[in-house]
């Protein structure tokens, strides 16, 4: 069993604030992925790293960032959340060819 | 590029009932196929997989053939419960492209 960690697992904030998610995993594992999904239930990936100072932006344009200065966390900055940043964020991370996802972050925007 | 279709939903079923959810996916070379579950209020799990054709994925009931002559990695479960109500996603990773991808999901509900 895996464990990965995402904080908070709700957030209601006002626009224009400054958000940081938090995703943490404990297998040592080096690929690591973020996912937005939307209320229709779809899967888009954001961004993803295969490993320490490596970060790539992924299928889906995102304003938001992200950074992996250790392989166990993989945080990601909205810098001016917006109304239409409201969804939810999955992180997961991998070992060989199965990902293992976090509970993920429901956030909404006011 | 890689693509994945499933059946769209949603599906409510019986308890007891039979259960198909439709895969077909688009791959260059040899992918490795996959069905994630999502439960309410949670992130997605593995559910099975199938790296080459005809291997069959097997789990708590859930069962899924890899068919390259169709391009098919159906789900199938023969008596579902309650507790199986979730959104099932089917996935590929193809060739060289270390990414997953999802299909779009598919919400199944099964009353008492």
């Amino acid at each position: 069993e895996a464990d990965i960690y995402q904080t908070p697992r709700y957030l209601v904030i006002g626009t224009g604030k400054k958000i940081t998610l938090e995703c943490s995993q404990t297998m040592g594992h080096d690929k690591m992925y973020w996912y937005q999904q939307d209320p229709g239930m779809e899967l888009h990936l954001i961004h993803y790293s295969y490993g320490v100072n490596s970060t790539e932006k992924g299928d889906l344009s995102s304003e938001s960032t992200v950074s992996r200065i250790r392989t166990e966390h993989f945080p990601l900055t909205l810098e001016s959340a917006r109304p239409s940043h409201t969804s939810q964020y999955l992180c997961a991370s991998e070992n060989g060819e199965t990902q293992y996802f976090g509970p993920g972050t429901r956030l909404l925007v006011l | 590029g890689n693509s994945v279709t499933q059946m769209e939903g949603p599906v409510t079923l019986s308890e007891e009932a039979f259960l198909t959810i439709n895969c077909t996916y688009t791959a260059t070379g040899y992918p490795s196929l996959f069905w994630y579950v999502q439960y309410p209020g949670e992130g997605l799990q593995l559910l099975l997989k199938a790296t080459k054709a005809d291997d069959k994925g097997s789990n708590k009931g859930f069962e899924a053939t890899y068919r390259k002559e169709t391009t098919s990695f159906h789900l199938e479960k023969g008596s579902v419960q309650v507790s199986d109500s979730a959104v099932y996603f089917c996935a590929l990773r193809g060739g060289s492209n270390y990414k997953l991808t999802f299909g779009k999901g598919t919400l199944l509900t099964v009353n008492p």
